[in-house]
């Protein structure tokens, strides 16, 4: 089952803030979170764990709710180098069933 | 965490042949994956990689068209068989275990004349 990403794109100027939400109708085991940018490979940003805490380093965090089977990510005053597509990834099962299932992305645009 | 090396980064091929890409990991890992991005698009899973055993093939995806192998911890190969055009795409491995994030390969980009 593909989690739903929102929003599809979101166009910044440097230093605004942006929240992009990733959510799902099975679930959880644990969500990754990925940002690519065009022509390169998916870079892992953070990985939330079902009962884990929120994670973050510097202006990028994460959360994940686990009723709601929903986790979301937030740039907080956004660098040019923060453009790119973000790809959530839901893992359900856990353990030997580890596989990712990853949403149709966001594309993040920073502009001067 | 661990760095991956994928070849070819890039073929252009003829329709009807074969084309095997393979994937290198500097360390022993658990799970290997195959995964196919249509330009613009989101992963797609292809396959899981087990070693010492049959990859396990992911709705939509035969055994026959994308033969995968794996022979040890470190290593695996994806065969893109009997290409058509509707090939055309990138080929990305990643590898990973248990709680630990994926980590991708630099992909191949494939395209089928």
């Amino acid at each position: 089952q593909q989690p739903v990403q929102s929003p599809q794109a979101v166009i910044l100027r440097e230093g605004e803030d942006a929240v992009i939400n990733c959510s799902s109708s099975k679930a959880l085991y644990s969500v990754h979170w990925y940002r690519q940018k065009h022509g390169e490979a998916p870079v892992f940003l953070m990985i939330l764990l079902k009962g884990g805490e929120q994670k973050g380093h510097e202006k990028i965090s994460a959360s994940f709710n686990e009723k709601k089977q929903q986790s979301s990510l937030y740039l907080t005053a956004s660098q040019l180098s923060y453009s790119g597509t973000y790809f959530c990834g839901t893992e359900m099962g856990g353990g030997s069933n580890y596989k990712l299932t990853f949403g149709k992305g966001t594309l993040l645009t920073v502009n001067p | 965490s661990a760095v991956i090396s994928q070849k070819p980064s890039r073929d252009i091929c003829q329709r009807g042949t074969s084309l095997t890409i393979q994937c290198q990991v500097d360390s022993q890992v658990t799970m290997m994956f195959w995964y196919r991005q249509q330009p613009g698009q989101s992963l797609t899973l292809i396959a899981t990689a087990n070693q010492g055993s049959e990859a396990t093939y992911e709705s939509g995806f035969v055994i026959d068209k994308f033969p995968i192998s794996r022979p040890n911890l470190t290593f695996s190969t994806l065969t893109v068989s009997n290409m058509s055009p509707e090939d055309s795409s990138i080929y990305l491995c990643s590898a990973g275990q248990g709680d630990q994030p994926q980590h991708f390969g630099d992909g191949t980009r494939l395209s089928i004349l």
